[in-house]
Parts: C-alpha cells; structure tokens; sequence
C-alpha cells in the first residue's frame, strides 16, 4: 500500500525559502502526478502545485512565481520549495497523488511556521 | 475566496441525513470530475467520493455523490458522531490550469 511522508524544517525565517520533501514508499512513482498542498492555521485546503513523473509541473496561479517542485525518481521522493517567505505561509503542508483526477493517498502533514 | 463554494457549517442529529453541496462553473465542476474528501480534527483529509460518485474501497455505502451541471453534492445517512469532520470539494479547473478546492464544510453531529 502507498504511503507518502514529508519531512523538512518546521521553522523558516521570513523571506528564505521554505523546502520540503515528501517520500513514497509501497508503490512506484513513475506515470502518477504528485501534489503539495497546505492548509493555514484554522482555514481550507489550497493547492499549490504538481509534478509528474517525467518532471513536467503546474502550478497554483497565485504562488507560481515563488514555487518549484521537483521529482527524483531513482530516491521515489519529490520536494517543494517556496521562497520568499512570509508569515501567510505558517501552514500544514501535505503531499498527495493525484491519480486519474482524484487525490487518492495523502501523507499525514507536516507544520511549518514562518517566523524570525 | 475559493472558486468551490460550500456552506461554511450544517449540523444535523445522530441518525439524520445531510447533504452538503459544492457550487461551481462550466469550467470546474461542469466539465470534470468532482471529488469529495472528509478531514478529521487533526488529520489529513481522506478521499471519500471520486468521479462525481465513486466510493473508494472501505467507504460506506451510506457515503454518496452526484453531480448535475455545476453543482455536486455529498450526502451522508445514518449520522454518527464519527461524522464529525470537515468537508471538502474538488476539481480541475480548465480555465485555471489549476485544482480547486472548495472552502470546506465543518459538520457537527448533535
């Protein structure tokens, strides 16, 4: 059975770059998508990007230009960086697949808080 | 604002039945498949309901989904109080490029 699992600091100071790595383990991550998504402090769900397998990405329209997300499939990992920082960042972020239009497996969340 | 939009809060009794609806446009939830996700207090959100109405495996069938022109809904019998959660929607959106989802629905069962 798939599990995905992130990992990466939970404290970041404003303005650097927040980067995370989420790990698959119990499936193959080739011919899957693979999403970040995060969720502020007491608000919804929002998606901040995708990466496939071949290393082709899209990305939230509103974050697009601090965002990179990257696939290393020989370590079956793909990781998230968002610079430039600011406390609008503070959230949990989760990494999950994205298979055939739905998000069908998520890891469990990890916190990150955006502060000096 | 999200482009999803749900009721912010329903609340019903053990036993009831709920339906908790997802408002979109032609370019969301009119021209794709909606997917439906329950989250906990303090865990991931869990996919409940994929392709307007599929349950994965282990979902109940008392679980439900439909969709009609830029609408979805989720609906819940049998109300437990293990019901409680937060509900979300989503879809692709073709004129966004982009996944969307709606702003959640916190449902309490008293």
């Amino acid at each position: 059975q798939v599990q995905l699992q992130e990992s990466g600091p939970g404290l970041v100071k404003p303005s650097e770059t927040l980067s995370l790595t989420c790990t698959v383990s119990g499936d193959s991550i080739t011919f899957y998508y693979w999403s970040w998504i995060r969720q502020p402090p007491g608000k919804g769900l929002e998606w901040i990007g995708y990466v496939y397998s071949s290393g082709s990405t899209n990305f939230n329209p509103s974050l697009k230009s601090r965002v990179t997300i990257s696939v290393d499939t020989s370590k079956t990992q793909f990781s998230l960086k968002l610079s430039s920082v600011t406390a609008a960042d503070t959230a949990t972020y989760y990494c999950a697949r994205l298979a055939f239009g739905k998000m069908d497996v998520w890891g469990k969340g990890t916190t990150v808080t955006v502060s000096s | 604002q999200s482009v999803l939009t749900q009721p912010p809060s329903l609340s019903a009794a053990p036993g009831q039945k709920v339906a908790i609806s997802c408002s979109g446009s032609s370019s969301n939830i009119g021209s794709n498949f909606v997917s439906w996700y329950q989250q906990l207090p303090g865990t991931a959100p869990n996919l409940l309901i994929y392709d307007n109405n599929k349950r994965p495996s282990g979902i109940p069938d008392r679980i439900s989904g439909s969709k009609s022109g830029t609408s979805a809904t989720l609906g819940i019998t049998g109300l437990q109080t293990g019901d409680e959660a937060d509900y979300y929607c989503g879809t692709w959106d073709s004129s966004l490029s982009a996944w969307v989802f709606g702003g959640g629905t916190k449902l309490t069962v008293l």
